[in-house]
This record gives structure tokens, sequence and C-alpha cells, in this order.
């Protein structure tokens, strides 16, 4: 079965700087999805990156970018610039790709970002 | 992207009662998950719902407490049984909309408190 850890229960950062949160997980599978997703205090679920395990190439969406290694199971997330918007936990998860699969996604434990201003 | 409505955004219930919970898509659903969040804690699928069958349920969740109905491809129902103080959380609706590869769009959740 596969896993998906977050180590850091909480992170902080002083607004205009970066910060990286941490992720590994564990899998038998050699192609399979891997997301960060946002969840500020409305509860909404918002998807902040996506990660192909075919490419090579670390996705990138403005200032959030990846460091997919998929050797080290590892998948953690930049984000740059941070903005007192960003607070909010970040999970991430992942999904198999195998045909058949019913798309579901295994999350990790989350990381509390705090912005300070 | 997909609009996700999900009836009722909170309740507070007794318990021993039961509370059905609405998902409503406004896009062509390929897939629909339900979602438990239990205080301050990650997301742990309880169930992939299932067009015209049966849902199929996570290992921990059966059909008798969290029956799951999906009579088209955008609605989909799932009520908390003889609920109790433990089922106190946040159910949360999602689904991967056709065109759209595998991102998976959220309902805003239901936050529900049993006393």
């Amino acid at each position: 079965a596969q896993t998906v850890t977050q180590s850091q229960p909480e992170m902080s950062v002083q607004e205009a700087e970066t910060v990286t949160l941490s992720c590994t997980y564990d899998t038998s599978e050699s192609d399979y999805y891997l997301f960060w997703y946002k969840q500020p205090p409305s509860r909404q679920m918002i998807l902040v990156i996506r990660q192909e395990a075919y490419k090579q190439q670390n996705a990138t969406e403005n200032r959030f970018s990846v460091n997919f290694q998929k050797a080290a199971k590892s998948f953690s997330l930049k984000i740059s610039d941070s903005q007192l918007g960003d607070a909010a936990m970040y999970f991430c998860a992942y999904r198999s790709a195998i045909e058949g699969n019913t798309g579901k996604l295994i999350f990790g434990q989350g990381t509390t970002l705090q912005v300070k201003p | 992207s997909a609009v996700i409505s999900q009836k009722p955004s909170r309740d507070i219930c007794q318990r021993g009662t039961s509370l059905t919970i609405q998902c409503q898509v406004d896009s062509q659903v390929t897939m629909m998950f339900w979602y438990r969040q239990q205080p301050g804690q990650s997301l742990t699928l309880i169930a992939t719902a299932n067009q015209g069958s049966e849902a199929t349920y996570e290992s921990g969740f059966v059909i008798d407490k969290f029956p799951i109905s999906r009579p088209n491809l955008t609605f989909s129902t799932l009520t908390v049984s003889n609920m109790s103080p433990e089922d106190s959380s946040i159910y949360l609706c999602s689904v991967e909309v056709m065109g759209r590869g595998t991102e998976a769009f959220f309902g805003q959740g239901t936050r529900l408190t049993v006393v």
C-alpha cells in the first residue's frame, strides 16, 4: 500500500521570503501523480501544483515549484516570495496512474504554514 | 474548473440520529469520492461513489454506517448513520471531471458536530 509522510506539522516564514515544505512517499508503482493541495481556514481544498512521475522536469506554477526526486521518493514544495494569503494547511497527495485505479488520493498528515508580516 | 455544491455546510446533530450530505457538480464527472477529515487531521477516503451501483468502501468504513447513493453522474449523497461524538468531522465530496484529467476538485465540506 502507498503511504505519504509530511514530517513538518508546522512551518513559518517571513513575508517575501522562501519556504520549503517536505513530503516523502512510499510506493511500488512506477507510474503515479503527486499533488500539493492548500486548505485555508475556509476548508476549500485548492490544487497548488501537480507532478507526473514519468516527467523528470520539476513542475512550476508561478511562485510555487517542486523538487521531485523519484529515486528518493521525495516531493517538496517551494514557495517563493511568500504572501500573507499563502497561510494555510498544505497537503501532499499521491494518486496511482495504473489503469483501472479508482483515482483515489492518499494524503499526508499536512503542514500548517504561518506567514509573518 | 468544476463547481461543487455541498450541503449542508455545517450541522449540529444529536447522537443516535442520521445526517445526509448532498454533493452536486456542474460538470460531467468521471469519479466521485467522499473523504472524512477529523479535527486537525488529514483527509481519509471513506468510499468511491459509483453511479447506479453500490459504493466501494475503504477499510474501516462500512455501508451500514455510511450509506452512499449516486443516482447519476453529477449527484451523490453520503449519510452518516446512528451518529456518535466520534463522527464529528468535516466530510468532503471530491470529483474528477471529464477533460480535466487527474485534477481532483473538492466541495467546501460539511462540518458535522455530534452532541
